[in-house]
């Protein structure tokens, strides 16, 4: 069955570049987080939605960060002025409602900033 | 939020039982231990997870002391494909608790599996 999907895969972008990110989650999934992991580091969350709405954002580094849902499926998360630190795999994960037991993650965007 | 303790790494040869090790002295009555792994290059999949008592599914039992304050994942005959990085984290049964819903990852335990 489809999984959580995420593209691009890769992305390699210039330092202040805008660059968007998207996340498919599995169909009928209500909860959708977005992570970071940084190189040999675990993964830090970043923000999640509840439908299309985000209650929680506390995890966005700066507010270069921002991050929408629309119609309760896709969403992007888009870092703008791109700085080297951003250079991380960003995991989109969905599940079947916030706090539900299990978090389905997507392979990830892995994102080298120049 | 209370924290995990785990190994930063551990080996096991190939269909031999290991035995991954989580502690989490401070964990309060209402935080559900759950464990993830994830696969080289992959992102993480759930494992298992539980409240008070031992749990068993199809990947892996979840052996849990009796006082919460410490866990153990058991992989009853690795395969090498069961070499991942193996996350323990715990997850508050309740919202309105800070860590209900999101996953806070630690550095986690390598497992190495040799043939």
């Amino acid at each position: 069955g489809a999984g959580v999907s995420q593209s691009p895969s890769n992305k390699v972008t210039e330092k202040g570049k805008d660059v968007e990110l998207r996340c498919d989650p599995i169909s009928g999934h209500t909860a959708l987080y977005w992570y970071r992991q940084r190189l040999g580091q675990g993964l830090e969350f970043l923000i999640y939605f509840q439908g299309n709405s985000a209650p929680d954002k506390s995890g966005l580094p700066s507010d270069r960060f921002s991050a929408e849902r629309t119609g309760e499926s896709v969403s992007t998360l888009t870092i703008q002025r791109t700085q080297q630190e951003d250079s991380a795999v960003y995991l989109c994960a969905s599940s079947l409602a916030h706090g539900y037991n299990e978090q389905f993650f997507g392979p990830g965007t892995r994102l080298t900033v120049l | 939020d209370a924290k995990t303790t785990q190994p930063n790494s551990m080996e096991s040869n190939e269909e031999e039982p290991v035995h991954l090790p989580c502690n989490h002295s401070t964990i309060s009555g209402t935080d559900y231990i759950h464990w993830y792994r994830q696969l080289p290059s992959q992102g993480p999949e759930y494992v298992i997870h539980g409240l008070t008592s031992n749990v068993n599914n199809r990947m892996a039992s979840l052996a849990i002391a009796e006082d919460r304050k410490s866990s153990t994942l058991i992989l009853h005959r690795a395969t090498l494909r069961d070499a991942a990085v193996y996350y323990c984290i715990l997850r508050a049964l309740n919202a309105g608790g800070t860590s209900y819903g999101k996953l806070t990852f630690g550095q986690g335990t390598i497992l190495t599996v040799h043939p």
